[in-house]
């Protein structure tokens, strides 16, 4: 069964340091992937995608993800993280192309010490 | 603009007692999700219309129903809530179906209390 891990339940962080959450995935065909953020009282909404092509997809706010293939991962970066960016982040995948049932990991709480 | 809308944001029943929770959009989007969410986990896809297609998860238990009256509207029955049925429950559309389609916008989610 396809299942997506995400390492980190919570990570604690000061302002202006490096980021980098951890995502893999278990599935050995096409994929697509995702990673959406939930700030606190708000609702999920996507962070960047990758479907084909470049490997390095650049998102909003800073955030970058690299997908490698061999290594069934597609972690999340920013080089420099805001207090604003609190909230909690998910990895998904989408691992059938015909459909649209996206596997979701059980996220990472990342707090941001001002 | 809110674009995917759920009612109400927090919803308490009883034990039992059946409960209908509500989303729409404003996307004209084919497809609709319904998740359930608990607390500290990841968000499971209970089912979703594909425009009047209904699509259940294979493990999605018989006291979860769906409606889709219309293209803007979509309806979570759930028909004798448990105290197990207790989560945040996210509703979701995207464009269409397939690759390069499938990126989903989701609701603030309602929180379901059930006593």
């Amino acid at each position: 069964a396809q299942s997506v891990s995400q390492h980190n339940h919570h990570v604690i962080l000061s302002e202006a340091a490096s980021l980098e959450l951890g995502c893999n995935y278990s599935y050995g065909g096409t994929v697509n992937l995702f990673w959406y953020v939930q700030y606190p009282g708000q609702h999920l909404q996507l962070l960047l995608k990758y479907f084909s092509g470049d490997p390095l997809v650049k998102g909003i706010k800073g955030f970058e993800a690299e997908f490698i293939k061999s290594k069934f991962s597609f972690n999340l970066r920013k080089p420099s993280v805001q207090w604003s960016d609190t909230a909690e982040y998910f990895c998904a995948v989408n691992a059938d192309s015909s459909a649209s049932k996206i596997i979701f990991g059980s996220g990472t709480r990342l707090s941001i010490r001002p | 603009d809110a674009m995917v809308i759920q009612n109400p944001r927090y919803q308490v029943t009883q034990f039992g007692k059946p409960v209908t929770l509500s989303c729409s959009q404003t996307l004209n989007h084919n497809v609709m999700y319904w998740y359930q969410q608990k607390s500290s986990q990841a968000p499971k896809l209970l089912f979703h219309y594909y425009d009047k297609d209904f699509n259940n998860e294979a493990d999605t238990p018989d006291n979860f129903q769906s409606r889709r009256p219309n293209t803007s509207f979509c309806f979570l029955d759930i028909r004798s809530p448990g105290l197990g049925d207790a989560a945040m429950y996210l509703c979701a559309t995207s464009r269409d179906l397939g690759q390069g389609a499938d990126t989903q916008y989701f609701g603030p989610g309602t929180r379901l209390t059930v006593l």
